[in-house]
């Protein structure tokens, strides 16, 4: 069974430009999910999709971050304009339905914001 | 609030046990994991336990919960070099949302 796959797996911006980051999940997950990690600290979830619904974004910068998960299967994260303290790595996650305490990571986006 | 702690390091020599402690705030949490995580690479789940368990035992694992002072261990026998990494505690409610919440991380360096 594949993996979560992400791309691109690095990015190097400077302020106030915009990034996208893609995430597949693994085939059937009806869960998807994004964190971000900055350096030296445990993950922070973003926001959180149930097929192609939102299912908490609490956590998400609105005004800066976006994120959409069309047909309910891959999903992108934007961030526009981005800041220094964007730099972290963005890992996405899913989980299958029913199963939802079970969540595989994939390798995780690094981004360096100058 | 939701708050999870750990310790920022842990040293031990091959062939000797680990133990990574962890300390949670949220009583209502109903899973309990421990991930780890590689230079380079995503977080790969190690083994989750509920919260109406006391124990948990995978191969070289054992998860330890003792839910009335909130704190969880991870036991990893006969340690070896390949076990270096971080290593994140994290606690969900388990319900719809099924949020992660996770510790800071312990990185555990195994000596030969």
């Amino acid at each position: 069974e594949a993996g979560v796959a992400q791309s691109p797996r690095y990015k190097i911006i400077e302020k106030r430009q915009s990034v996208a980051f893609w995430c597949n999940p693994i085939s059937g997950h009806a869960t998807l999910y994004w964190y971000q990690q900055i350096l030296g600290q445990g993950p922070k979830l973003l926001i959180q999709f149930q097929n192609n619904g939102v299912v908490d974004d609490s956590q998400l910068p609105k005004d800066r971050f976006s994120a959409e998960r069309l047909k309910g299967v891959d999903s992108t994260l934007k961030i526009q304009p981005a800041k220094l303290e964007d730099s972290a790595v963005y890992l996405c996650a899913s989980s299958p339905r029913g199963v939802s305490y079970e969540q595989y990571f994939g390798p995780g986006t690094r981004l360096t914001v100058t | 609030g939701e708050d999870v702690e750990q310790s920022l390091f842990l040293s031990v020599r091959e062939g000797d046990s680990s133990v990574i402690n962890c300390t949670y705030t949220d009583s209502s949490s109903t899973y309990l994991y421990w991930y780890k995580q590689e230079p380079g690479a995503g977080l790969q789940l190690l083994t989750y336990i509920f919260s109406n368990m006391d124990m948990k035992q995978d191969q070289r694992l054992t998860v330890l919960l003792n839910k009335k002072d909130k704190h969880l261990s991870l036991r990893i026998a006969d340690t070896q070099t390949g076990d270096s990494a971080i290593y994140f505690c994290a606690e969900s409610m388990g319900a719809a949302g099924n949020k992660l919440t996770f510790g800071g991380g312990t990185r555990v360096l195994v000596k030969p």
